[in-house]
């Protein structure tokens, strides 16, 4: 299975919106809504910020959300802030009973 | 709060086999709702999903690496561990170890917790 498909790299100014793409096939994205999002700030532990597709965890800012349309998955963060610059990877669930990340997207903010 | 903690060497030959525990407290590693999972990131690059273990023993390993990839679990010892054989630079990286729990009712299953990381360098 190959690595799910993002951007390398997305850019915004504080205060814009910006979304991140995360397209796969139908053997993962688009079989299930089981697709998840982490944050990773340089040198730390990836974070969970959204889950089954548009679900936030408790804690995770409402600034973060989900969607998905056929195969391709995306994360929009409205409201950018300079907190919001680290990498962000999807991972989905397969068919094959295993998971798939993405290729990760380089978020700066400028 | 769930603990993992990676434990291994940090450098294996090429052609070896790296062997990795992952030592867990805080919840039971045996309880049903979960599981446990190996996930990697070479310095600079993106997360690759390696596998996962349930409680019972069951694995799923990702098809590129599922040749070489053997996952076990102790629930006695409340650790579970990787084994990567035939190993080449290629391997070089951080290895996680992580939970995999619903996060909500009816949710699929994702890693909420994670180890830090230990660096395996595959090197001679």
């Amino acid at each position: 299975q190959a690595a799910l498909t993002q951007p390398a790299s997305v850019s915004g100014s504080p205060g814009q919106s910006i979304t991140i793409s995360c397209t796969g096939t139908s053997s993962d994205v688009g079989a299930y809504n089981y697709v998840t999002w982490y944050q990773q700030h340089p040198g730390k532990v990836p974070k969970l910020i959204i889950y089954d597709v548009f679900n936030r965890p408790s804690g995770v800012s409402s600034r973060f959300s989900g969607s998905k349309s056929g195969n391709t998955a995306s994360l929009t963060i409205s409201g950018l802030q300079a907190e919001d610059e680290a990498d962000y990877y999807c991972i989905s669930y397969t068919t094959s009973s295993t998971y798939v990340f993405g290729t990760g997207t380089e978020v700066t903010v400028l | 709060q769930v603990q993992l903690q990676e434990s291994g060497p940090g450098l294996v030959k090429p052609s070896q086999t790296l062997s990795l525990t992952c030592t867990v407290s805080g919840a039971s590693i045996s309880s049903g709702s979960q599981h446990w999972s190996w996930i990697r990131q070479p310095a600079g690059k993106a997360l690759e999903w390696i596998g996962r273990v349930f409680p019972s023993g069951r694995t799923d390993c990702s098809p590129s690496l599922r040749s070489r990839v053997t996952l076990s679990i102790d629930t006695s010892k409340s650790h579970f561990s990787l084994e990567l054989s035939s190993v080449t630079a290629a391997d070089t990286a951080l290895y996680y170890c992580a939970r995999g729990a619903p996060i909500g009712p009816g949710s699929g299953w994702y890693e909420d917790n994670w180890g830090r990381g230990t660096l395996v360098t595959v090197s001679s």
